[in-house]
């Protein structure tokens, strides 16, 4: 069975400061994908990004940077320089790759509240 | 291109009642996904419809029902409400095509149901 764990429940910092939220998966699936999405307050779940099990590559896009290892089954997602519009519910999630399955399993989120 | 959309947007019912959600998905997509968020469960799968067939189903009891149209939208419903069924009842649309690699689920703002 999959299981996402986002053992962060709550964090809080100031603005400007560098933020990591932690993400760790099980799976039996040797092919699987992992997201990351971003709730606001109002509701909505915001696509932040995609890795696919064989790209181990680390990804930054402005301000945020994901880092993914397969060998430690952890996915974590780092703000840099964080800002007030950052603040969120963010899910780490992780789905197989059978087709017609588009199941996401996801990690019981973190919400970062960023201090101005 | 137009977002995924569901109505209402919030409702309010009561126990032993039923209610049906609306979802439409984006032009073209042809999957259309169910989550439950609880404070207490998260974000939980429901079900998955592709071309008017239910691909994918969740741990859900039979009150929850669910079925797509023609032009891919669709409807949950679920029956004989219960105070824990007060959730945030979100859907996800996709292309669906499952064997050309994982196809991008995009929210809606969700629907928020209250159950007195």
């Amino acid at each position: 069975a999959q299981k996402v764990t986002q053992a962060q429940t709550e964090i809080s910092v100031v603005e400007k400061e560098d933020v990591t939220l932690d993400c760790v998966y099980e799976t039996r699936d040797t092919t699987y994908y992992l997201f990351w999405y971003k709730q606001p307050p109002s509701g909505e779940l915001v696509f932040l990004i995609r890795r696919n099990s064989f790209d181990e590559q680390n990804e930054i896009s402005g301000r945020y940077s994901w880092n993914f290892q397969k060998s430690t089954s952890s996915f974590n997602f780092t703000i840099t320089a964080s800002q007030v519009v950052d603040s969120a519910v963010y899910f780490c999630a992780l789905s197989e790759t059978n087709f017609g399955n588009e199941k996401l399993t996801f990690g019981t989120g973190t919400r970062l509240t960023i201090i101005p | 291109k137009a977002g995924v959309t569901q109505t209402p947007r919030y409702l309010i019912k009561t126990r032993g009642q039923q209610v049906t959600l609306s979802c439409s998905p984006i032009s073209g997509h042809r999957s259309v996904s169910w989550y439950q968020q609880t404070p207490g469960q998260g974000l939980q799968f429901l079900f998955e419809y592709f071309s008017e067939t239910q691909r994918n189903k969740g741990n859900f009891p039979g009150r929850f029902s669910g079925r797509q149209f023609s032009n891919s939208r669709s409807e949950m419903n679920v029956s004989t409400l219960e105070l824990g069924d007060s959730a945030l009842y979100l859907c996800a649309s996709s292309l669906g095509r499952g064997r050309e690699g994982y196809n991008e689920q995009f929210f809606g703002p969700g629907t928020r149901l209250t159950v007195l």
